[in-house]
């Protein structure tokens, strides 16, 4: 089955720590994407890649860091600098552009 | 300004019902639109993209005016599973820059 795979579901830590967030593809996708959805908001761009070990900061870029090592990988990490860490975070990919497809999003709640 | 614009709803109409709404966007450059749904707590999925003859898919119907910058869908014979959050997305031609709406909201009643 092709598709987007992000882990966890949910995730809980304590304020100060990094977090790492997983997404994988096997859409054979060059470009991915990672998204921040706070309630009732629209989606916010944080970080994107269109290839192997590039990528470029989106709108909120601060407080979080990528790699993309891998075609099929693209890791997100909330770092402690991040403010306000909780949120719903979507992964995305596709071909740069076209249209998108997305993970299942992982909830991340910071206390 | 908004580069990209939805009334946030709610819209809340009777099942059967055909119901409305626009997006409009800021930046002429635009190349490409889309119509994405999201259910509650969960990601979006693509709908419909949006061709500038306007496109049908079933009960959908999306169009895209240029002149006056802004695409429109349109559902038919609305269902109650059709309740949701309706994303519309605009991609630039430089093909990194993709912006969401901030989604205007459906509900269908019995």
């Amino acid at each position: 089955d092709g598709g987007i795979t992000q882990s966890p579901k949910y995730l809980f830590r304590k304020e100060g720590q990094n977090v790492t967030l997983s997404c994988e593809q096997n859409l054979n996708h060059d470009a991915m994407y990672w998204y921040r959805q706070d309630p009732g908001q629209g989606l916010r761009l944080i970080y994107y890649s269109q290839i192997v070990n590039d990528f470029q900061k989106g709108d909120i870029a601060e407080g979080y860091s990528v790699s993309r090592e891998k075609k099929e990988s693209f890791p997100l990490t909330v770092t402690s600098a991040q403010k306000n860490p909780t949120a719903f975070y979507l992964c995305a990919s596709g071909a740069p552009g076209y249209e998108q497809y997305f993970g299942p999003g992982t909830r991340l709640t910071v206390t | 300004r908004k580069e990209v614009e939805q009334d946030p709803g709610p819209f809340n109409v009777p099942e059967g019902a055909t119901v409305a709404f626009n997006c409009t966007y800021s930046n002429s450059a635009s190349q490409s639109f889309f119509w994405y749904r999201q259910d509650c707590r969960k990601e979006p999925k693509l709908l419909m993209s949006v061709y500038s003859s306007g496109n049908e898919d079933g009960r959908f119907t999306a169009q895209l005016n240029r002149a006056s910058q802004y695409i429109s869908l349109l559902i038919r014979d609305s269902k109650l599973s059709d309740s949701a959050t309706y994303l519309c997305v605009v991609l630039y031609s430089s093909a990194s820059k993709i912006i969401f709406g901030s989604g205007t909201r459906l509900s269908i009643r019995p």
